[in-house]
């Protein structure tokens, strides 16, 4: 059971260029995320998704793109690379409530992260 | 919006000393959660708190909810080096059929000195 992966570890991008930053889990779970972590600002949600062919924005989606086309996999595309997307890259996945209120914990389990860097 | 603050945002620490982490957020919250990370890694969950009083313990580090006041603790007691680490609360409100999300606050970094 690896839990939750991601490739790149590193990467480093020029202005404009694009890349897919790659997720994956065998944990069965629903829901996934993508954070971006700089210093002082904690994570911040950037798109999330709920089950395969569903996704939405978080709170900072501008310039990335996602899709879920099965359970396991979540990339995160990054369409014209800016230095401001310079960042670590969370990703994570949890369990999701079927209906009504949550009854557990539905702890999110976090990848090892991508850092990536545009000059 | 849902906002969430965390104090202090730096510690220092001497070994042996007990000191509280406070998490503030603004916003009803169904569930809230502690995370560690050490530097250059991933983040490590703590305690997962789901209701009003929760209190859970492992090894030297406490955490406590309270939904009225809208604060949750990490309680250190006679700190080690071993915990210096960047410490995260994340709250997550129930936000509509079959989602959350998670917001963080801006972390408090833990130097405990010998």
């Amino acid at each position: 059971n690896a839990g939750v992966t991601q490739t790149p570890k590193f990467q480093v991008l020029k202005t404009g260029q694009s890349m897919t930053l790659q997720c994956a889990q065998d944990m069965n779970h629903e829901y996934m995320s993508w954070y971006r972590q700089d210093p002082g600002m904690g994570l911040r949600l950037i798109h999330y998704s709920v089950g395969a062919g569903i996704t939405d924005q978080g709170e900072v989606p501008n310039g990335y793109n996602v899709s879920r086309s099965t359970t396991e996999d979540f990339p995160l595309r990054l369409l014209s690379a800016a230095p401001s997307q310079t960042s670590v890259y969370f990703c994570a996945s949890s369990q999701n409530p079927t209906s009504g209120r949550w009854y557990g914990s539905y702890e999110q389990y976090f990848g090892p992260g991508t850092r990536l860097t545009v000059t | 919006e849902l906002k969430v603050e965390q104090n202090p945002l730096f510690l220092s620490m001497q070994e042996g000393k007990n000191y509280t982490i406070y998490c503030n957020y603004s916003t009803t919250s169904d569930r809230l959660y502690w995370y560690r990370q050490d530097p250059g890694k991933s983040l490590e969950s703590l305690f997962v708190l789901l209701s009003n009083g929760a209190v859970k313990q492992e090894g030297r580090l406490m955490a406590s909810l309270d939904t009225k006041a809208r604060l949750s603790t990490l309680h250190i007691t006679a700190a080690v080096h071993d915990l210096s680490a960047t410490y995260f609360c994340a709250v997550a409100p129930y936000s509509g059929a079959g989602s959350y999300q998670l917001t963080f606050g801006k972390g408090t970094k833990l130097s405990v000195i010998p």
